[in-house]
């Protein structure tokens, strides 16, 4: 079964900083992979998402992650933390041949003024 | 609606007593999946139907837990005998299947239940 794994539950940032939150996948051939950010009181909504075509993704509100398939990761990050990104980020992975969305357990992001 | 839409976005029961929660998907999505979110973990997988398919069921927790489907659109969700631990946001997410490729998923904004 696929499964990612986030490296930290909680990263605090001050705006204006660099946002990396960490996401590695159990896989032996390429899946696809997703980021999904969640809002509070909010649900879930899409980042960004790696279908093969290209390895490097760029999503919305500045995000983007890349894949490398050689430490099986698919990182996020953001050049610029603004407060508004303070969020709980989800790393994602489906099977090419499934339809079950497995999620990591969540990133809460804190940006500090 | 433009959006997954999900109801009621928050009750309260007694341990004990049944609840449906309710999904509206995205018209024409013919994929429908509920997850279940619990206070510092991660997304749960619960049931899955895919048009007229046999609905995947193997994320449900216990048999106090049922999804139905009608008409291939509005799902709800039936918790029976509720139990502290339910206590829980309650997702639901939509998705067409063919834009962009499996797994773009549509949620709704969920249904947080609260067992006393």
């Amino acid at each position: 079964a696929q499964s990612v794994t986030q490296l930290g539950s909680h990263v605090s940032v001050s705006e204006g900083a660099l946002v990396l939150l960490r996401c590695n996948y159990s896989s032996s051939v390429p899946p696809y992979l997703f980021w999904y950010v969640q809002y509070p009181n909010q649900g879930l909504q899409l980042l960004l998402k790696y279908t093969s075509a290209a390895t490097l993704v760029k999503g919305i509100n500045g995000f983007e992650a890349e894949f490398k398939k050689s430490e099986t990761s698919f990182h996020l990050t953001k050049p610029s933390a603004h407060m508004s990104d303070a969020a709980e980020y989800f790393c994602a992975v489906i099977a090419n041949n499934d339809y079950k969305l497995s999620f990591g357990a969540g990133t809460t992001v804190t940006v500090r003024a | 609606g433009a959006g997954v839409s999900q109801s009621p976005s928050n009750k309260v029961t007694e341990k004990g007593k049944d609840v449906e929660l309710r999904c509206d998907p995205i018209s024409g999505h013919t994929a429908l999946y509920w997850y279940r979110q619990s206070l510092g973990q991660g997304l749960e997988f619960l049931i899955y139907f895919q048009g007229n398919s046999a609905p995947d069921k193997s994320g449900l927790p216990s048999d106090r837990f049922s999804a139905e489907r009608t008409g291939g659109s509005v799902s709800t969700l039936t918790i029976q005998r509720t139990q502290q631990e339910d206590s829980a946001v309650y997702l639901c997410a939509s998705s067409s299947g063919l834009a962009g490729g499996p797994g773009e998923l549509f949620f709704g904004e969920g249904s947080r239940l609260t067992v006393l």
